[in-house]
């Protein structure tokens, strides 16, 4: 079945970092991408997403490029703050039925 | 708009009760989902509905679990026997209409304990 996997966390960074968190997906046919963001005691919210191959989705300096050769969707920022400090999903949608299926997180830490 | 709410925000309760979340998705949207999150099995689809009509629960983990959409504006999650391995976060979600680059509208959970 359709599947999403993401590196592991915890990820600890010092703030103006540079950040990479992997994604790479399974799916049959051409599925929407996204990363969403979970910040502690909220539900997820949605961070950026991108709908066909080679898009570029990106949203408050985060930036995530479908390539549909890798079948990857990394994440990046190029200067983490204190307040990014979250949980980052990776999540597809528009297989089997139009479900989002989530990648487990991971867990990001940037320290002042 | 008020986004997703759901109730409780907590829920303690003693194994074999009868556990029910609620869901108020925002208004308009047509497509309802019911995740569950842990820690070892991070975020999982329990079942989603579409114009208030089941369309996917193969996530529904037994027949202890069950959820209604009567209308647009409500949606339940019904656990009944309860047990411990029940205890997660139960996220309702809900997207303006079923397609594969809609995004989901999450309500900020229910921390469900179940001792």
């Amino acid at each position: 079945g359709d599947s999403v996997t993401q590196m592991e966390g915890p990820v600890t960074l010092s703030e103006e970092a540079f950040l990479t968190i992997n994604c790479t997906y399974t799916a049959t046919g051409y599925p929407s991408l996204f990363w969403y963001v979970q910040y502690p005691g909220e539900g997820l919210q949605l961070l950026l997403k991108a709908t066909k191959a080679d898009d570029k989705g990106s949203n408050k300096g985060f930036e995530a490029t479908y390539r549909k050769e890798t079948t990857s969707f990394h994440l990046e920022k190029g200067s983490v703050q204190v307040s990014d400090s979250a949980v980052y999903f990776c999540a597809l949608s528009g297989t089997g039925g139009f479900k989002t299926i989530f990648g487990a997180g991971t867990r990001l830490f940037v320290k002042a | 708009d008020a986004g997703v709410i759901q109730s409780p925000r907590h829920e303690v309760t003693e194994m074999g009760q009868e556990v029910t979340l609620r869901c108020k998705p925002i208004s308009g949207h047509n497509s309802l989902f019911w995740y569950r999150q842990t820690m070892m099995r991070g975020l999982e689809l329990l079942i989603y509905f579409n114009n208030n009509v089941p369309i996917d629960d193969s996530g529904m983990p037994e027949d202890r679990f069950s959820a209604k959409m009567p209308n647009a504006s409500f949606s339940t999650l019904k656990i009944q026997p309860s047990e411990p391995r029940d205890s997660a976060v139960y996220f309702c979600a809900s997207s303006p209409r079923e397609g594969r680059n809609e995004k989901l509208f999450f309500g900020s959970g229910t921390q469900l304990s179940v001792l």
